[in-house]
């Protein structure tokens, strides 16, 4: 069974860090490209950053661009956000979606629950 | 990038048929054969129905069912069930970035 579990959530000053966690397991990590999705309480869906098999190549989000890192640790089966300088704006639900191979490419076939970061003075 | 735009709501009545439009660009909806669709209850995480325009992953009733034209993409629900009650999202591959970019999602009511 497919599992992706979010972790790292946390209220934050504006200006300030955070390093989001996923940990996958039932599926073979090194196989897949990896996504971040957002969500503001009560908003749509927001694509944030993806990260291909090995690392080497990374895509963000025009609002997150240069604030935010997304990485990968194979050998532990974890994905990672880095966030810095953080706004207001990007207080949401934070998703690891894994994307599915093959036909299924570029949609996102697993969803973890979740983790909820809120920036706030 | 920007938006995919979806009507911010659909509805019908039990047994009918609804579908929910998804109008992109020809930088994403209309250039790539790469639109999902996925339904979201309330506090829940969204669930994948609809990848590749048209193709239902195992599992998906075959009420569910995809389309493109053009740059607009269209789900089709048929036979409404309440249990089809959800807020629904497309989404696209964007060649711009290669990113992804989402619709801002459509509350589906079954009256």
């Amino acid at each position: 069974e497919v599992q992706l579990v979010e972790s790292g959530g946390v209220v934050v000053q504006p200006g300030g860090s955070l390093r989001l966690s996923c940990a996958a397991s039932g599926f073979t990590f090194t196989d897949c490209t990896m996504h971040w999705v957002r969500q503001a309480p009560g908003k749509g869906l927001e694509w944030v950053s993806l990260i291909n098999w090995d690392g080497t190549s990374t895509y963000y989000g025009d609002s997150v661009k240069g604030r935010f890192t997304i990485s990968r640790d194979n050998s532990k089966n974890s994905l990672y956000l880095q966030m810095n300088s953080l706004r207001t704006e990007d207080t949401a639900l934070y998703y690891c979606a894994k994307e599915g191979r093959g036909d299924y490419g570029a949609s996102f076939d697993y969803w973890g629950q979740g983790t909820l970061v809120t920036v706030s003075s | 990038q920007s938006a995919l735009t979806q009507p911010p709501s659909a509805s019908g009545s039990p047994g009918q048929s609804v579908t929910i439009s998804c109008t992109g660009t020809s930088s994403d909806v209309g250039r790539y054969n790469y639109v999902s669709w996925y339904q979201q209850y309330p506090g829940k995480a969204p669930k994948l129905m609809i990848y590749g325009v048209s193709k239902r992953p195992s599992g998906v009733p075959d009420r569910f069912s995809g389309s493109k034209s053009g740059n607009t993409a269209s789900l089709t629900v048929s036979g409404l069930q309440a249990e089809d009650e959800a807020d629904y999202y497309c989404s696209s591959y964007e060649g711009g970035n290669n990113g992804r970019v989402f619709g801002g999602g459509t509350k589906l009511t079954v009256l």
